[in-house]
């Protein structure tokens, strides 16, 4: 366990449907990120968090996607009419400051049906 | 472009010594990460390297050479549970970005 938590672990949705997952990083770090890793594949950057300030946005990602960090702790991810090319594992980060290592949640694996 | 290779899959025996190569060819350089994934699992940190040189932790060890956009890891005495993929990962600039490898899914023997 790193200490950073991600919920739900698992969720199944339909084609079209909204989902929100949620990370909780380790409470002194000021550093949140979000990747999407596909079977067999390294971690792909999505967008990353310094408090909560959202301060760079993957080019590649649709604008089905966004992320929150209210309050500069936790953060959400929410996909929107989700497709099928979205199942993937969804992993969140930490790190104090830019400079060190991150350490993942367990990740929140999406089955898109 | 941004590229980062690594072997698709190694085989070795336990209790053997086995190098994981990593060639990265980035538009900056700021620091390259190993970590460790057990299958269904998050990726662990196991070492950095932003110097020339070999950093050694335990029965993991880590090279890199700048000039030849090379690293590699080196797992000594090797143990079951040191069946993983292993992920190589470069900062790039001061954004302090990861471009990481697709990695290397090692698989141990008795």
């Amino acid at each position: 366990d790193t200490g950073v938590s991600q919920d739900p672990r698992h969720k199944i949705t339909k084609r079209g449907q909204n989902v929100t997952f949620r990370c909780d990083p380790i409470s002194e770090h000021n550093r949140l990120y979000w990747y999407r890793q596909t079977l067999g594949q390294g971690p792909e950057f999505l967008t990353y968090f310094q408090n909560e300030a959202q301060l760079e946005k993957s080019r590649l990602l649709s604008d089905r996607f966004s992320a929150e960090r209210p309050k500069g702790s936790f953060s959400t991810l929410e996909i929107q009419r989700t497709e099928q090319g979205d199942s993937a594992m969804y992993l969140c980060a930490s790190s104090l400051g830019g400079f060190n290592e991150q350490y993942f949640g367990p990740g929140t694996r999406l089955t898109v049906t | 472009g941004q590229n980062i290779d690594q072997p698709t899959e190694m085989t070795a025996t336990e209790g053997a010594i086995v190098q994981i190569n990593c060639t990265y060819q980035t538009s900056g350089f700021n620091g390259l990460f190993w970590y460790q994934q057990h299958a269904g699992e998050a990726p662990t940190f196991l070492s950095y390297n932003v110097l020339d040189g070999l950093e050694e932790k335990g029965r993991f060890s880590s090279f890199l050479s700048r000039s030849k956009g090379y690293s590699y890891l080196l797992l000594k005495e090797l143990q079951m549970k040191d069946s993983a993929s292993y992920l190589c990962a470069v900062r790039v600039d001061s954004n302090y970005q990861l471009i990481w490898g697709a990695g290397t899914k090692l698989i141990i023997k008795p």
